[in-house]
């Protein structure tokens, strides 16, 4: 089983649409979590840290569920400019990223 | 400020040559990794950096792949005899503290070995 498995994809939303990635992971002892954005052919950079408690930065909101082990990201209100692939990352004594989940927002 | 910086930004070589990947931290980062990813692939893990040393050099491929950083500063990730499959982009980023900081990335070197 992988580390860490995220949805498979691609996600294709019309603007203004919610949608949200799931993302598991099989390693408890993971102490920290991320949500990553990889634009085509760019490199990845951070969306936004997972908490506990979990954290909402304006229309993006992360959800940790350490009981049965997964990470969640909701999109509210999507934008053409949200495209992309979202990668879910976890810190184990390393960075471990997902392979991503592949949005594509259309007008 | 300058972000991370990697050159060469492509390089195609021949099977068996011996190549070097150089990457430019962004100044005061600590940190610094190397990663590999493939065609639709994730981001694998190739080597970590915290100052001049490798607390953790698990995720080298083989023995060809080796890495050194010197000054704290700049890094150089080293294949020897590189094969077809080595072919991919080899991203590198640095950060400020220790795992779990913002790491942020360079554009990438995107290899070829035909």
């Amino acid at each position: 089983r992988k580390e860490v498995e995220q949805d498979p994809g691609p996600f294709n939303v019309p603007e203004g649409a919610t949608v949200a990635f799931n993302c598991t992971y099989s390693n408890s002892a993971s102490q920290s979590f991320f949500w990553y954005r990889q634009d085509c052919r760019k490199e990845p950079k951070l969306l936004m840290s997972v908490y506990s408690s979990g954290n909402e930065d304006g229309r993006f909101t992360a959800q940790l569920n350490r009981a049965s082990q997964y990470i969640s990201l909701l999109i509210r209100d999507s934008k053409l400019s949200d495209s992309a692939t979202y990668l879910c990352v976890l810190n184990t004594d390393k960075l471990i990223f997902g392979t991503g989940t592949r949005l594509q927002v259309f007008p | 400020g300058a972000g991370v910086s990697q050159s060469p930004s492509n390089k195609v070589t021949e099977k068996g040559k011996d190549v070097e990947l150089r990457c430019d931290p962004i100044s005061g980062h600590t940190a610094l990794y190397w990663y590999r990813q493939s065609l639709g692939q994730g981001l694998e893990f190739l080597i970590y950096f915290q100052g001049n040393s490798a607390p953790d050099k698990s995720g080298l491929p083989s023995d060809r792949f080796s890495a050194e950083r010197t000054g704290g500063s700049v890094s150089t990730l080293t294949i020897q005899r590189t094969e077809q499959r080595d072919s991919a982009m080899y991203r590198c980023a640095s950060s400020l503290g220790a795992l779990g900081s913002e790491q942020f990335f360079g554009p990438g070197t995107r290899l070829t070995v035909l």
